[in-house]
């Protein structure tokens, strides 16, 4: 397992199309996050999953914003009707559930034109 | 809830020489504290964390930081950086009854010049 995976590493899509990010994270690992980071800023917490149930949603998540990881693997983040707000890198992390590291992917920048 | 203060955006130090990046925190609960790195279009990298136990945490790279719980602090140094050290750097934590999720600062750019 080379870590945590996601696709696609760079998205560029007009304003009001939705779009989808996948994070594929390490095996075994329990806990699922995704963060987002604009530029020159610290990531933000979104929203984690232990296994499939999706625990804790960040005030950030507006109803445009929807995550899911249906077997408790892998996960999807989808934006629809994008803006130019939501331009950003999304990252990805995973950790065990008795581990307090997470680990992170190299994250999907997105940019709204 | 927690939240975290890189004092410095950005550090510009000279090779071979130490460097400090400070980082302040603030939190109602026990916390978990990190420092991980960034590269260029890159995810984060754990550099160091301190859980419990003893306030002097040695990490990857040389790294090294320092738990000050009465100053609530978490300062990162290093003796002698290298170019390669030039990234951005994000001191985290996380409330340790809280899912393993991160507060981040807003990062400190160390700049490593020859």
């Amino acid at each position: 397992d080379t870590g945590v995976s996601q696709n696609p590493r760079h998205k560029i899509t007009k304003r009001g199309q939705n779009v989808t990010f996948r994070c594929d994270p390490i095996s075994e690992h329990n806990r699922l996050y995704w963060y987002r980071q604009t530029l020159g800023q610290g990531p933000e917490f979104l929203t984690y999953f232990q296994n499939e149930a999706q625990l804790e949603k960040s005030r950030l998540l507006s109803d445009r914003f929807s995550a899911e990881r249906p077997k408790g693997s892998f996960s999807t983040l989808e934006i629809q009707r994008t803006e130019q707000g939501d331009s950003a890198m999304y990252l990805c992390a995973s950790s065990l559930l008795s581990n307090t590291e997470a680990f992170f992917g190299q994250g999907t920048r997105l940019t709204v034109v | 809830a927690q939240s975290v203060t890189q004092l410095d955006s950005q550090v510009p130090v000279f090779e071979e020489a130490p460097v400090e990046l400070r980082c302040n925190y603030s939190s109602s609960v026990s916390v978990y504290l990190f420092w991980y790195v960034q590269y260029p279009n890159q995810g984060l990298q754990l550099l160091l964390k301190y859980l419990s136990g003893s306030t002097l945490v040695k990490g990857i790279n040389g790294f090294e930081a320092e738990f000050n719980k009465s100053q609530t602090s978490f300062h990162l140094r290093k003796p002698s950086v290298h170019i390669s050290d030039t990234a951005e750097y994000f001191c985290a934590v996380s409330a340790n009854n809280a899912g393993n999720m991160l507060t981040f600062g807003g990062g400190t750019r160390l700049m490593v010049k020859p």
